[in-house]
């Protein structure tokens, strides 16, 4: 079956970085655009970036363009987001998105905090 | 880019009442539509798709409409596991998969 774990969250002074990873499995990982998609704590969903099939396109959410940078390792069936200059607003719960038309897979998501 | 927007951000029901959700897409998403539920703690759960097509399991009370920009969700005749976030998301025109910002449905 379909599964997507995420890891690499954790607390981080403001300022600092942090990389995401999502390990995939079940799937023919090379065959998907993969998301990652974040949760601030009671708020809604807002997407980060996403990830064509072979790396090639890449895309980012204004908020984050230019600090965070994605990527993946279709021989690892790996997807992973390097977050750099980290700040208060950029604590969420951060999730690994397998897309897939109108029904994605999601991670269970990895928190991560930003705070002195 | 296209941008959805819900209204209202919080609707406060009254179990056995009717809830209905809008979501505004910035420009047409022909019938790309798909409504979601999440609860505190889990991950969105898929409701609708195509506009009005139920996904697997979800319960005949919730209903959806629309094309081009304007879509509804409707939920007939709210029950206490309904009280939750919803979620539209287009998927016409990716990347990215726009959701709107969500709807609060709490009891009234």
């Amino acid at each position: 079956q379909v599964q997507l774990v995420e890891s690499g969250g954790g607390l981080v002074k403001p300022g600092g970085s942090l990389r995401l990873s999502c390990a995939a499995s079940g799937f023919t990982f090379s065959d998907y655009y993969m998301s990652w998609i974040r949760q601030a704590p009671g708020k809604g969903l807002e997407w980060v970036s996403d990830i064509s099939y072979r790396g090639t396109t890449v895309n980012y959410a204004d908020s984050v363009k230019g600090r965070f940078t994605i990527s993946r390792d279709n021989a690892k069936n790996s997807l992973y987001l390097q977050m750099n200059s980290l700040r208060a607003e950029d604590t969420a719960v951060y999730y690994c998105v397998k897309e897939s038309g109108y029904d994605p897979y999601w991670g269970q998501g990895t928190l991560v905090t930003v705070s002195s | 880019e296209i941008v959805m927007t819900q209204s209202p951000a919080t609707l406060s029901v009254s179990p056995g009442e009717r809830a209905t959700l809008s979501c505004r897409a910035s420009q047409s998403v022909s019938s790309n539509l798909a409504w979601y539920q999440q609860k505190p703690g889990q991950v969105p759960r898929l409701l609708i798709y195509d506009t009005s097509t139920r996904a697997t399991g979800i319960p005949a009370r919730f209903s959806g409409s629309g094309s081009g920009t304007e879509f509804t969700l409707t939920i007939s005749s709210l029950q206490s596991e309904d009280f939750a976030v919803y979620y539209c998301r287009q998927y016409n025109n990716w990347p990215p998969w726009a959701f709107g910002q969500g709807t609060k449905v709490e009891i009234k």
